[in-house]
């Protein structure tokens, strides 16, 4: 069974451009969440989909954004890129977002110059 | 707002010896859960603890939770330098999605 993939694996902005990473969970999987992790702030949630809704919302600005397709497949958007925005993103994927495992993709590493 | 603390941060150990990591959180939750992670990959899911008292082990890690204390443990038995990675708890504040907020992550070097 593959696991969840991520793309790209590594991306490289320069500030005030806008981005879009893609998730696909695992098949059968319904909730997809997205995950920025920095050097300094750690793991943080960003926004959890389900059935293409979006469920959960992290303390991000609103540039942040993302959406949930039939097929269960997540893109997150990056709109005005700041050079804080370069991190790890991860996506996770769940049967249902209820309290079975997290499996989490390679991630997606963003440098903003 | 809920706030997760894992303690030690950094944790150097040599071959065969045990040691334990810590996990606090601020406010009520039945669900924790446990991740490793090597340089550069992503997150492994180690644990899911449900309920208080619940106990998993897998190999040279055991971890446990006490939802009273607000305190989850990972206890390392023998380790080996393989267990070298970061080690994250995270807690699930499921407000009808699952949402997790994570420690900051223990750093656990095994010295041959």
């Amino acid at each position: 069974k593959a696991g969840v993939t991520q793309t790209p694996r590594y991306l490289i902005k320069t500030r005030g451009q806008q981005v879009t990473l893609s998730c696909s969970p695992i098949s059968g999987h319904r909730s997809v969440s997205w995950y920025q992790q920095t050097p300094g702030q750690g793991l943080q949630f960003l926004f959890e989909y389900f059935s293409e809704t979006q469920r959960n919302k992290g303390n991000f600005p609103g540039r942040f954004s993302g959406r949930q397709f039939s097929n269960s497949r997540s893109e997150m958007n990056v709109s005005t890129l700041e050079l804080g925005d370069s991190a790890l993103y991860l996506c996770a994927s769940s049967l249902a977002g209820g309290d079975e495992k997290l499996f989490f993709g390679s991630g997606t590493q963003l440098s903003v110059l | 707002e809920l706030k997760v603390e894992q303690n030690p941060l950094f944790l150097s150990m040599q071959e065969g010896k045990n040691y334990t990591i810590y996990c606090n959180y601020s406010t009520t939750s039945d669900r924790l859960y446990w991740y490793r992670q090597d340089p550069g990959k992503s997150l492994e899911s180690l644990f899911v603890l449900l309920s208080n008292g619940a106990v998993k082990q897998e190999g040279r890690l055991m971890a446990s939770l006490d939802t009273k204390a607000r305190l989850s443990t990972l206890h390392i038995t023998a380790a080996v330098h393989d267990l070298s990675a970061t080690y994250f708890c995270a807690v699930d504040t499921f407000q009808g999605a699952q949402k997790l907020v994570f420690g900051q992550g223990t750093r656990l070097t095994i010295n041959p």
